[in-house]
């Protein structure tokens, strides 16, 4: 079956303009996970869905970083008014279960290169 | 915080040779502990998981085995292959459950 998928694989940004990356988990996943991975760094976590509800967002780092999940699906992370350190991959992350000690399925990620 | 710490890379191995990566956690309890893997142009996927003291993860002839005692979960194969050339990642679940916390990533490169 298909995996996760993200959308767009790259993205070019100037600095202060918004962004809006998107993640379609595995059908039926109800836990879904998104990290930040800096160039040459291990994937850091932003924030956590159980189905739509969102119960951890501990790791965005800033109030411009905002991600939704309203059908407990697809879900979008939202970046305004973006910087430079905001260049990173964006990782999507999905699991059949509702914790992390299951087997999260990574999609390919968002390249978000800020100018 | 939790975290986890392992070996810097790169390491460069020839084809058949033994391969030990190291990783150390600081966490309170005991997480469940994982390794993944990044093959060139491709998504983490898992590689191996433990989720108690003493347990030994393996999957496609690598091992670890969580070892409490000195917190640590090195990553062992008994002979390496070109295709075994990614990055590795090991990882544990956060203290509040709900994250997994990475190491930085050790590039592994084996030539034949």
């Amino acid at each position: 079956g298909a995996g996760v998928s993200q959308s767009p694989r790259y993205k070019v940004a100037k600095r202060g303009q918004d962004v809006a990356l998107r993640c379609d988990p595995i059908s039926g996943h109800v836990s879904l996970f998104w990290y930040q991975q800096a160039l040459g760094q291990g994937p850091e976590f932003l924030t956590y869905f159980q189905n739509e509800a969102q119960l951890d967002k501990s790791g965005l780092p800033s109030d411009r970083f905002f991600a939704e999940r309203p059908e407990g699906s697809v879900s979008t992370l939202k970046i305004q008014r973006t910087q430079q350190e905001d260049s990173a991959v964006y990782l999507c992350a999905s699991s059949l279960r509702g914790a992390p000690s299951y087997e999260q399925y990574f999609g390919p990620g968002t390249r978000l290169t800020v100018t | 915080g939790d975290s986890v710490t392992q070996m810097e890379g790169p390491v460069t191995l020839s084809e058949e040779a033994f391969l030990t990566i190291n990783c150390t956690y600081t966490a309170t309890g005991y997480p469940s502990l994982f390794w993944y893997v990044q093959y060139p142009g491709e998504g983490l996927q898992l590689l191996l998981k433990a989720t108690k003291a003493d347990d030994k993860g393996s999957n496609k002839g690598f091992e670890a085995t969580y070892r409490k005692e000195t917190t640590s979960f090195h990553l062992e194969k008994g002979s390496v292959q070109v295709s075994d050339s990614a990055v590795y990642f090991c990882a544990l679940v956060n203290q509040a459950g709900t994250a997994l916390i990475f190491g930085k990533g050790t590039t592994l490169s084996v030539s034949s």
